[in-house]
């Protein structure tokens, strides 16, 4: 595997149900994020961990829970989602300098296809 | 707050030609500015990366030109072809704002 992997690429869940999205990075980078990318909207984004700390949330609602267990793998907690919510989530990762400005090239994943009914 | 813009949000262009598409930013405060590709239900394939000391980069067929000062840049497609056909997305960096902000895209179709 190189690169971004998501999975699962696609995924229909309930409003009620709990679900979790899963991004693996076989790049040696030390950032992951997070991003939302909704029909005619540019990219949101949601959530940043440098060095496996969060560094970012972009005032998401708590219903999307992060996790960020090393430095390749990050995860996103899905839970009593609403039908808005229905999505691309897209995770990226990027080589960062330590305590420095999170600046370097972006590399995407796939995505995973969301759909709350 | 940075806003980025790319006009038009849908161009169609006959195979063969040279193209460019435009991105303007109101916050010309950049660290650097990217320019992805996006494939329907793809995710992002980064193709340029232009740091704000820079004027241009260079990909093959791609050119992408970088004026701060004109919050704008641009990125050239030569000999366009088929496979070129995607959404095209850039997104700046701030300072002390690390975060990319994106365009909501150009939607190129180039027609065989």
């Amino acid at each position: 595997e190189t690169g971004v992997t998501q999975t699962p690429r696609h995924l229909v869940m309930g409003m009620t149900n709990k679900k979790s999205l899963k991004c693996e990075q076989h790049l040696g980078h030390n950032a992951m994020y997070w991003y939302k990318q909704s029909a005619k909207k540019p990219l949101e984004l949601m959530f940043v961990y440098s060095l496996e700390e969060r560094v970012e949330n972009n005032s998401v609602p708590s219903r999307f829970s992060p996790e960020c267990p090393n430095s390749s793998h990050l995860f996103l907690h899905l839970h009593t989602l609403q039908p808005e919510d229905s999505a691309l989530y897209l995770c990226a990762s990027s080589q960062e300098v330590a305590g420095g400005l999170l600046t370097g090239e972006l590399f995407f994943g796939e995505g995973s296809r969301l759909t709350v009914l | 707050k940075q806003e980025v813009t790319q006009i038009p949000a849908a161009l169609s262009v006959p195979e063969g030609e040279n193209l460019v598409l435009n991105c303007s930013f109101t916050d010309s405060a950049i660290y650097n500015l990217q320019w992805f590709r996006q494939d329907p239900g793809k995710g992002l394939t980064s193709l340029l990366l232009i740091q704000s000391s820079q004027r241009e980069q260079t990909s093959g067929r791609l050119n992408a030109s970088l004026d701060k000062s004109s919050g704008r840049s641009t990125l050239y497609i030569a000999a366009s072809q088929p496979g070129d056909s995607a959404t095209y997305l850039c997104a700046v960096t701030n300072f002390g704002n690390e975060k990319l902000t994106f365009g909501t895209g150009t939607r190129l179709t180039i027609i065989p």
